[in-house]
């Protein structure tokens, strides 16, 4: 299994609601990622997780709250979203976070639109 | 700090024509090298990586030598498909500040290949 998967494939929230994307891999990988991506953009990084714990927030604003339950799942919570955070969130995982070149699995993104 | 530039695109072929996307990068430290491909509506796929000066990654007929004198890792491909037809990335991976592995794309290239 090389998959990295992601719930819910689409999601449309109003700025009051709150919400959950969620990644899950079981390829015993120790490190997992949040990256956001906007149309025709790159993706840009938001959080690392590394053996379950959060080893980089690239300042994101606490509107977004990642959390870690286990070394399989990572779990993005969402609250009072501007329109301008709609996007397509990706999870990735990796076999470490420390070693270079190692190579990063991806999965198909959440497409979020903040109405 | 750490980044990647890529040939601007949209870049437009025939079905059979050689294919480069240009694409250099800028680091302190001695990075590892990734192509990456986003076929539309989907996540990223690793297409090749290389990890150390003069490697050469390789994948589905798509080459890029990891050049150090000109820090480059141009994307190659001798015959291109319908089916090759993505937006392309370029990316390096160096540890962070905080000791976990960073991801840095490129802008991305748009490849369409016509029949």
């Amino acid at each position: 299994d090389t998959e990295v998967t992601q719930t819910p494939k689409h999601l449309v929230m109003g700025m009051t609601n709150k919400k959950s994307l969620k990644c899950e891999q079981h390829m015993g990988h120790r490190a997992m990622y949040w990256y956001k991506q906007k149309a025709k953009k790159p993706p840009e990084l938001m959080f690392v997780y590394s053996y379950e714990k959060l080893s980089i927030n690239e300042s994101v604003p606490s509107r977004f709250s990642p959390e870690c339950p286990n070394s399989s799942l990572l779990n993005l919570h969402l609250h009072a979203l501007q329109p301008e955070d709609s996007a397509l969130y990706l999870c990735a995982s990796s076999q470490e976070s420390f070693g270079v070149g190692t190579e990063a699995f991806f999965g198909q993104g959440t497409r979020l639109t903040v109405v | 700090g750490d980044s990647v530039t890529q040939m601007e695109g949209p870049v437009t072929l025939s079905e059979e024509a050689f294919l480069t996307i240009n694409c250099t990068y800028t680091a302190t430290g001695y990075p590892s090298l990734f192509w990456y491909v986003q076929y539309p509506g989907e996540g990223l796929q690793l297409l090749l990586k290389a990890t150390k000066a003069d490697d050469k990654g390789s994948n589905k007929g798509f080459e890029a030598t990891y050049r150090k004198e000109t820090t480059s890792f141009h994307l190659e491909k001798g015959s291109v498909q319908v089916s090759d037809s993505a937006v392309y990335f370029c990316a390096l991976s160096d540890l962070g500040i905080q000791g976990a592995q960073k991801l840095v794309f490129g802008q991305g290239t748009r490849l369409t290949i016509n029949p």
